[in-house]
């Protein structure tokens, strides 16, 4: 149980082109999923928590017009990267919480987008 | 908000040697203490976890320490294997699922054959 799975695994589009990841939990309702970003050889970074029925919360740094974000059903989030640019290429992860309690954070596969 | 030190960026340690990675923390109402595995171009996978009820936590090769007062935790994992070689981040939040966890930098573990 507890699976989170996302889609695609990888991407690649041209610069100035959008793109969308979906995440979803498979066998568990999610309210809330967050959204995480890693570039190479760093730490994942939160980029915004996304909330089933209202707007996401970004965090300080993170354009909400170009990460747009949609939780319009309890298992399933979007993450549309907008007018994605060479700097956006990177490995998006999103996780859900889930278990007993909501005691852990479940993982997505990620995401590699290469903008060129 | 959190914020996370993570120590040594990397670590080499002969098989069969143990190895042990420290993580410092900010917030005082952080309470749950995760540590993952990532291997390269995957989702980061849970190995354990410890709440600021418990002070030690091991799980066969590996244990986490956590010492609230001077606001650390610590991943130790005995007898290491090449299969350990991955990078390890630990983490923080105030609430073990419905808040985000802040990561600490990763640690590269490379264990020699």
């Amino acid at each position: 149980g507890a699976v989170v799975s996302q889609h695609p695994s990888w991407v690649i589009c041209k610069s100035g082109t959008s793109v969308k990841i979906e995440c979803r939990s498979l066998d568990f309702q999610a309210t809330t999923m967050f959204w995480y970003r890693q570039f190479p050889k760093q730490s994942l970074m939160l980029m915004a928590t996304s909330n089933e029925g209202s707007k996401a919360t970004y965090e300080q740094g993170v354009e909400k017009d170009k990460f747009l974000i949609n939780h319009a059903s309890l298992t399933l989030s979007t993450l549309t990267v907008t007018s994605a640019h060479p700097e956006d290429s990177s490995f998006y992860i999103c996780s859900a919480p889930g278990g007993q309690g909501f005691n852990e954070q479940y993982f997505g596969p990620g995401t590699r987008l290469t903008v060129t | 908000g959190e914020n996370v030190e993570q120590h040594p960026s990397t670590l080499s340690v002969q098989e069969g040697d143990s190895a042990v990675i420290k993580c410092t923390y900010s917030d005082s109402a952080s309470n749950y203490f995760p540590w993952y595995k990532q291997e390269l171009g995957k989702r980061p996978q849970l190995i354990i976890d410890i709440r600021s009820n418990v002070g030690e936590k091991k799980d066969q090769r590996i244990a986490v320490t956590l010492n609230k007062t001077a606001k650390h935790f610590s991943l130790h994992i005995t007898e290491t294997q090449p299969e350990d070689s991955a990078v390890y981040f630990c983490a923080a939040s105030r609430d073990s699922g419905n808040t985000p966890l802040v990561f600490g930098k990763g640690t590269r573990l490379s264990v020699i054959a």
